[in-house]
């Protein structure tokens, strides 16, 4: 079986400040894990994922997450947030045979000028 | 056109309606997935489908069928909704074997 768990379902930070959006999972197999972006009104799309090679994983948009196996976190930031980063963040973990995606709540984030 | 489409839009139907929900993948992917998408809740996934064929339903109520023609196209039929099912409806598509899936921007249902 597999979760995840996402703290806060939002999220605001000003404008050129750090975004951490925190992500624990639970998996009863080595997992993959993936962070997705929504904008409003349209699908989900792939910001970086990880799948067991480098712990620090970068992705698009100034994006990186970091794989912590000890204490089951996958938690997303950026250095510096901008407007455009406003959206709604998905964490998700695949594990198994099936490979199938589970995913967490969501994280609204919001950034104020 | 490119990626993952899906037609309509936005859906508003009655409870008696049957409508049909539309999505294209235009990635040569062999995996196709519906997903409902509610305020405050997970994205709950519906159906797989590889190769044509369905290889999971995940509880879904009868009401929703799906239908998957050929790689490219998947259908879900729906009847007799309920306002509760009003959401957003993903689709997405995947190489077999590959954990990355590809989203459509969503139908967005109103059930009345």
């Amino acid at each position: 079986a597999q979760s995840v768990t996402q703290l806060g379902s939002h999220v605001s930070v000003s404008e050129g400040a750090l975004v951490l959006l925190r992500c624990n999972y639970s998996s009863s197999v080595p997992p993959y894990l993936f962070w997705y972006v929504q904008y409003p009104n349209q699908g989900l799309q792939l910001l970086l994922k990880y799948t067991s090679a480098a712990t620090l994983v970068k992705g698009i948009n100034g994006f990186e997450a970091e794989f912590k196996k000890s204490e089951t976190s996958f938690h997303l930031t950026k250095p510096s947030a901008h407007m455009s980063d406003a959206a709604e963040y998905f964490c998700a973990v695949s594990s198994g045979s099936a490979r199938q995606l589970t995913f967490g709540s969501g994280t609204q984030l919001t950034v104020l000028p | 056109e490119t990626g993952v489409t899906q037609t309509p839009r936005h859906l508003v139907m009655g409870m008696t309606n049957k409508k049909s929900l539309k999505c294209e993948q235009h990635l040569g992917h062999n995996a196709m997935y519906w997903y409902k998408q509610s305020a405050k809740k997970p994205l709950e996934l519906m159906f797989v489908y590889n190769f044509k064929e369905q290889t999971e339903n995940n509880s879904v109520p009868s009401r929703f069928s799906p239908e998957c023609p050929n790689s490219s196209h998947l259908f879900l039929h729906l009847h007799t909704l309920q306002p509760e099912d009003s959401a957003l409806y993903l689709c997405a598509s995947s190489a077999i074997g590959s954990d990355e899936q590809f989203f459509g921007p969503g139908t967005r249902l109103t059930v009345l």
